[in-house]
């Protein structure tokens, strides 16, 4: 079965900090792996992807990630955490070898404190 | 463009009303679907569509319809509203090719009672 995990349901970060938040996948083909950002009472926005290539994508307002094949994680991260980083995070996958069907992850609420 | 739009934001309804919410998009996505957002669940794929005509379930289908008759648009019918039903519901859409990720509508909040 495919699925991707967020172990942490609540990262907490002083603001200036670098800031982590965690991700692990199970697909049975090959992985398109996605993160979104959502904001109260709005819809997700794509933050950034890994398809194929470096290991480490960069993507929207700063952040990036790792991908890493071997631990099967995807973990968004950011050198300098800021106030509005403040938000509900999710990791997803696109299981492309069954039915083009999205997994996400149970999300992280990310607390940035001044 | 404005991307992916969804109607009504708010709906209360009933045990055992129908009703549909509406989900359109003007990119000419090929693939669309609807998730359901439950506190500490993230999202679920109710249904999906990969194009006019053709419709598939997700995860957790039960109780909903899909039709997609166009290529913008994509209602979700809910049958026979139970409590369990209570979500707020997002629409997505995006290109076919994998890589392509989904844009989401900013979704409709639906209480039964």
């Amino acid at each position: 079965a495919q699925s991707v995990a967020q172990p942490e349901d609540q990262v907490n970060v002083a603001e200036g900090n670098p800031l982590t938040v965690k991700c692990t996948y199970s697909v049975s083909g090959n992985p398109y792996l996605f993160w979104y950002v959502q904001y109260p009472n709005r819809g997700l926005q794509f933050l950034l992807k890994y398809i194929t290539g470096d290991n480490l994508v960069k993507g929207s307002y700063g952040f990036e990630a790792e991908f890493n094949k071997s631990q099967t994680s995807f973990h968004l991260k950011k050198p300098s955490a800021l106030v509005s980083d403040s938000a509900l995070y999710f990791c997803a996958v696109r299981d492309v070898d069954n039915f083009n069907k999205f997994y996400f992850g149970s999300g992280t609420k990310l607390n940035v404190k001044p | 463009n404005a991307g992916v739009t969804q109607t009504p934001k708010f709906q209360v309804l009933k045990t055992g009303q129908s009703m549909t919410l509406q989900c359109a998009q003007d990119m000419n996505h090929e693939y669309m679907s609807w998730y359901r957002q439950d506190p500490g669940m993230g999202l679920r794929l109710i249904h999906y569509s990969v194009g006019a005509g053709i419709t598939d379930q997700g995860e957790v289908p039960n109780g909903y319809n899909v039709s997609r008759s166009t290529t913008e648009d994509f209602p979700l019918r809910l049958l026979s509203a139970a409590p369990s039903q209570t979500s707020v519901y997002f629409c997505a859409s995006s290109q076919l090719t994998p890589s392509y990720e989904q844009y989401f509508g900013p979704g409709t909040r639906l209480t039964v009672t």
